[in-house]
């Protein structure tokens, strides 16, 4: 079974344009969610962390979003440019003393010049 | 500030031998993490520190892993003896109890021949 489910699993977009990404997870009952970015052979670098209790946070070009009641987190990235290019990661945190984070298999986002 | 930094970045050893892992968390972090990620899967959790204390294993694969956290600063997770399908990428992260945004290092691949 599979918790957290990322789509799509590879996007290619030419430079300037705005996508989404999409992240969908089975248990309501969350604590946070966070999107990852990494880079090839490199560690994960956190983007943007949304509380339970929020609907979404921006930083920058980013935005995400929450919706709890239908288990769904996107990653609105404008603009795109080919630095963005990279493996998007969401990862969800449960509840109560639950500390682990639950992560779908990735977006490999492509950003063409 | 420094980040959570892993040792090392490479390991590539013989099925049956042992190898250890290091990772230093970010100062003042009481939680420690450890995931992994195998080839073409998710990163999956393995265990939560909290300070020096197991707070959750349940992911830990088998007994031939152990993981430590004496004095509640860096930890090492021992493999011993590696067997081939342990190889991947293992990530270590760090987070304060609140807002619990967990940072990750940039991982040490682990390679069993």
């Amino acid at each position: 079974k599979q918790e957290v489910t990322q789509i799509p699993a590879a996007l290619s977009v030419p430079e300037g344009e705005n996508l989404v990404l999409n992240c969908s997870f089975t248990d309501s009952a969350i604590y946070n969610l966070q999107w990852f970015r990494q880079d090839p052979g490199k560690g994960l670098t956190s983007l943007l962390l949304i509380q339970s209790s929020q609907r979404e946070q921006t930083s920058g070009r980013l935005n995400a979003s929450l919706d709890k009641s239908s288990g769904r987190s996107t990653l609105y990235i404008a603009a795109s440019q080919p630095g963005d290019s990279a493996t998007y990661l969401c990862a969800r945190r449960g509840g109560g003393s639950n500390y682990k984070l639950t992560f779908g298999k990735g977006t490999l986002l492509t950003v063409n010049p | 500030e420094a980040g959570v930094t892993q040792f090392p970045s490479h390991s590539v050893i013989e099925k049956g031998q042992t190898v250890t892992l290091r990772c230093d968390p970010i100062s003042g972090h009481d939680n420690l993490y450890w995931y992994r990620r195998v080839m073409g899967k998710e990163i999956k959790f393995l265990l939560h520190f909290v300070k020096e204390s197991k707070q959750d294993e349940s992911g830990m694969p088998n007994n031939r892993f152990l993981a430590e956290r004496t004095g509640g600063t860096y930890s090492t997770l021992k493999v011993q003896p590696a067997e081939l399908e342990d190889s991947g990428v293992y990530f270590c992260a760090s987070s304060q109890d609140w807002p619990s945004e967990a940072f990750f290092g940039q991982g040490t691949r682990l390679t069993v021949v």
